[in-house]
């Protein structure tokens, strides 16, 4: 599965929007964008994922660029309670094992 | 949504002895059921994915006779830390994979091991 890149620590004020970047340049075809956040002593919550188009829910919106060896992570309006430690990961839709390779993440931290 | 639940949320053990924790998915069937354990202030580290039935693969490094991984249901699996010591301190924590949602992978809460 191809290697991501993020920075380590992003700080945002409460209310504005979050935009978490990651880049991953050696994406291939059938890799998907997979994110998820772990809060302090926690266990890890899925957020989104996509493949090629951006994508939207509840939590979040997944903007992919159009030659896919980048994307940002979106919290709308983001709240004390998104502080966490957000993961970016890359896994191929082949990867049978369906495991999970974390990387550093880039630990958010939502100030009021 | 599917949820996975582990126990215990904390267990705090005498150096030698062993530790049983448990992983349980508690609304659907797990076929796979992964382990991964996080130092302080680091990532996960995948330890080890079990499927229901058959032995446990671990990944370089990890002991498999240190850490012992049953995985007898679809919806239980369970990690033994034998012999524990002071190292073994870390926050162990549990995913499972339902069959028909393979691309998305659930997390229980941890589990914090502290060995004295």
């Amino acid at each position: 599965d191809a290697k991501t890149t993020q920075p380590p620590s992003m700080d945002c004020a409460e209310g504005r929007a979050a935009n978490l970047p990651c880049n991953h340049s050696t994406i291939s075809g059938n890799e998907y964008v997979y994110w998820y956040r772990q809060i302090h002593s926690q266990g890890p919550q899925y957020i989104i994922h996509g493949l090629k188009n951006n994508e939207t829910n509840e939590m979040a919106s997944l903007i992919i660029t159009e030659d896919r060896k980048s994307s940002t992570l979106i919290l709308p309006h983001a709240t004390l309670r998104d502080t966490a430690v957000y993961y970016c990961i890359v896994r191929s839709a082949n990867n049978a094992g369906n495991m999970l390779t974390f990387g550093g993440g880039t630990r958010l931290m939502v100030k009021p | 949504g599917a949820v996975v639940s582990q126990h215990p949320s904390r267990v705090i053990c005498k150096s030698g002895t062993s530790v049983k924790i448990e992983c349980r998915s508690l609304d659907f069937q797990a076929t796979t059921m992964f382990w991964y354990r996080q130092f302080p202030k680091q990532s996960l580290m995948l330890m080890a994915t079990s499927n229901e039935g058959s032995k446990a693969t671990y990944e370089q490094g990890v002991e498999k006779d240190k850490f012992l991984i049953n995985h007898a249901s679809l919806t239980l699996s369970t990690l033994t830390v034998t012999s524990a010591h002071p190292e073994d301190s870390s926050f162990y924590i549990c995913s499972a994979r339902a069959p028909d949602r393979p691309y998305e992978q659930y997390f229980g809460p941890g589990t914090r091991l502290t060995v004295t």
